[in-house]
Formats: structure tokens, sequence, C-alpha cells
């Protein structure tokens, strides 16, 4: 079975300051990662993802994460966060034979002015 | 991007009630979705995975008699709370498969009273 864990359940962060939230995980099979973005009383919606190739994906909005399979890391960055930045971020795995998501138990990031 | 869409948005009902909560993936065909549940300032929890045509799958500790899932076509699932209860009211997800990817609904929050 997979797990994921998000080592800070909260994070709060000055505008204009970088901030990177950790994500671990661990499985004995081949998976493919996530970074979820979760708004106030709204669904999930996908920040970027790692399947395959470079281990450095970004997103169009300044986030960026990397693939480190000998860490079993998939650590989220941005280097200038925006007050439009707070929202809960969930770290997920997916199995590569698989269908079910795997979730880390979150991180709130709380950008103050 | 793929676009999955839920009904309703909130609901209130009086303990003892059904409730049935809509799942749709409006630009793609799904044979697969996913019922998740959120309680405040937590992750998601798999309740069941719905399959096209044929029982749904149920996640352990899940009741499937309380929570009934139908997915009679590739476009629709429905979740039915039976018997609701307020220990049941909570932030109820979907979510459907294409490739190796979930799209997320925009969640339904479920208020008994």
């Amino acid at each position: 079975a997979q797990s994921v864990t998000q080592l800070d359940s909260q994070v709060p962060v000055f505008e204009e300051a970088p901030v990177e939230l950790r994500c671990n995980y661990s499985s004995s099979v081949s998976v493919y990662l996530f970074w979820y973005v979760q708004y106030p009383n709204q669904g999930l919606q996908l920040l970027l993802k790692y399947l395959s190739g470079s281990t450095l994906v970004k997103s169009i909005n300044g986030f960026e994460a990397e693939f480190n399979k000998s860490q079993t890391s998939f650590h989220l960055r941005k280097p200038s966060v925006h007050i439009s930045d707070t929202a809960e971020y969930f770290c997920a795995v997916l199995k590569a034979a698989g269908n079910k998501l795997t979730f880390g138990g979150g991180t709130r990031v709380l950008v103050k002015p | 991007g793929a676009v999955v869409s839920q009904h309703p948005s909130r609901v209130i009902c009086k303990s003892g009630t059904s409730v049935k909560i809509e799942c749709r993936s409006l630009d793609f065909q799904a044979t697969t979705m996913f019922w998740y549940r959120q309680f405040p300032k937590q992750s998601l929890m798999l309740m069941a995975t719905s399959n096209e045509g044929s029982k749904a799958t149920y996640e352990q500790g899940v009741e499937k008699d309380k929570f009934l899932i139908n997915h009679a076509s590739l476009t629709l699932s429905t979740l039915t709370v039976t018997s609701a209860h307020p220990e049941d009211s909570s932030f109820y997800i979907c979510s459907a498969n294409r490739g190796n990817e979930q799209f997320f609904g925009p969640g339904t929050r479920l208020t008994v009273l």
C-alpha cells in the first residue's frame, strides 16, 4: 500500500516570500505524483503532476515540484507567493497500474500581507 | 481540460431523510468515478469507487447500505445518503477518471439537522 506524508500541516508565509511544502511518500511500486490545491468550500484543482521524464515539473502560476526517487519526495515550491495562493495543498500518489489516489494530510498555506 | 460537476453544491436536510448527490463528467466519459468525504481541516477520505454498469466498491468501514452509489451511465454517478444523521454532515467530493488523472467536482456540503 502507498502512504503520503505532508510534514507541515500549516505554513504561514509573507507575501512575496518563497514557500516550500514538503511531501514524502512510500510505495513498493512505481507511482505517479500530484499536487492539488483546494480553495475554501471548493473541490480540488490539479496544480501539477509527475508521470515520467523530467523530474522537475512546473505549473503555469509559478509553482514547481521536483520528484526525487532516492528520497521518495515530491516537494512543492514557489519563489514568491501572492495573497491569492492562500489555500490548502494536497500531495497525492497514484500507483502506475492503479486508479486510486492516496492523499497526504494537506498543508494549509496562509499568505500574510 | 476535463470538467466535473456536482449537484447540489449545498444541501440541508432533516435527520432521517435521504439525500442524493449527482456527479457528472461534462466533456468526457468516465467508466470510473470516485466518492470522497472531507471533514473540516482534514484530508479527503475515499469512500467508494463507482464503476459504470456494475456495483460500486466500498472502502473498509463505509456502509454500502447507507451510502448508495449508482453509476448508470458513462457521465453520471449518484451518491445517496440514506436516513441521514447529523454525523453524516460533511463535504462530499466526487472525481472522475480519465487516463491516469482524476478530475474533481466542486464538492457538495451536506448539513443534517
